[in-house]
């Protein structure tokens, strides 16, 4: 089974803080996203990989970074958190450039405060 | 006009019921459609692919029709266990980057 994991459930944060969010996956996947859920807003995507060092700015990439220094591992940066940052954020992977299933970590409730 | 449009619903059914759910995609060039669901706080998990000629698994049948460019989800004899909301997955010739419907969310009741 491919397993996606994401360094953490639930997130409290300050505006302004830098945050990291990292996931992990386990099956030597050469693309991987990131994606913020909002209610009424659906899944959005914020940045994605398709092999390491490589980034792509998915629709709405601003106030983020990402880093993808091996390639197993893809972090979501937020430089200074901000309120409007609060959401779900979920990362996935899928195997190949041809492939289009993606699987799904369990998702970082994250906080802004 | 949104890539890939679905009903958000809620759906709300008895158990035992039929329900399907339909979703409509804008972009011609669409190769591949995906039905995920998700459950309530849980990250969402492929259901099943759509092929073009229909498909089935068990209970739930998913059906393409290319010419009208919509997607659809069929579920027989519903389980208060099929509560969840159901996305609708779109890819385009060239992309490796899915387009997601926002979801329509099913409740199954007693």
């Amino acid at each position: 089974d491919v397993k996606v994991t994401q360094s953490s459930r639930y997130l409290v944060k300050r505006t302004g803080e830098k945050v990291f969010l990292e996931c992990v996956q386990d099956m030597d996947h050469e693309n991987m996203f990131w994606y913020r859920q909002d209610p009424g807003l659906g899944l959005r995507l914020i940045y994605f990989s398709y092999d390491v060092k490589m980034k792509e700015k998915g629709d709405i990439p601003e106030g983020y970074s990402v880093s993808r220094e091996k390639k197993e591992r893809f972090s979501l940066i937020l430089e200074s958190a901000s309120t409007n940052q609060t959401s779900m954020y979920l990362c996935a992977s899928s195997p190949h450039r041809g492939s289009y299933e993606q699987y799904f970590g369990p998702g970082t409730r994250l906080t802004v405060t | 006009r949104k890539e890939v449009e679905q009903d958000p619903g809620p759906f709300n059914v008895p158990e035992g019921a039929t329900v399907a759910f339909n979703c409509t995609y804008s972009n011609s060039a669409s190769q591949s459609f995906f039905w995920y669901r998700q459950d309530c706080r849980k990250e969402p998990k492929l259901l099943m692919s759509v092929y073009s000629s229909g498909n089935e698994d068990g209970r739930f049948t998913a059906q393409l029709n290319r010419a009208s460019q919509y997607i659809s989800l069929l579920i027989r004899d519903s389980k208060l266990s099929d509560s969840a909301t159901y996305l609708c997955v779109v890819n385009t010739v060239g992309s490796y980057i899915p387009t997601f419907g926002r979801g329509t969310s099913l409740i199954v009741h007693p």
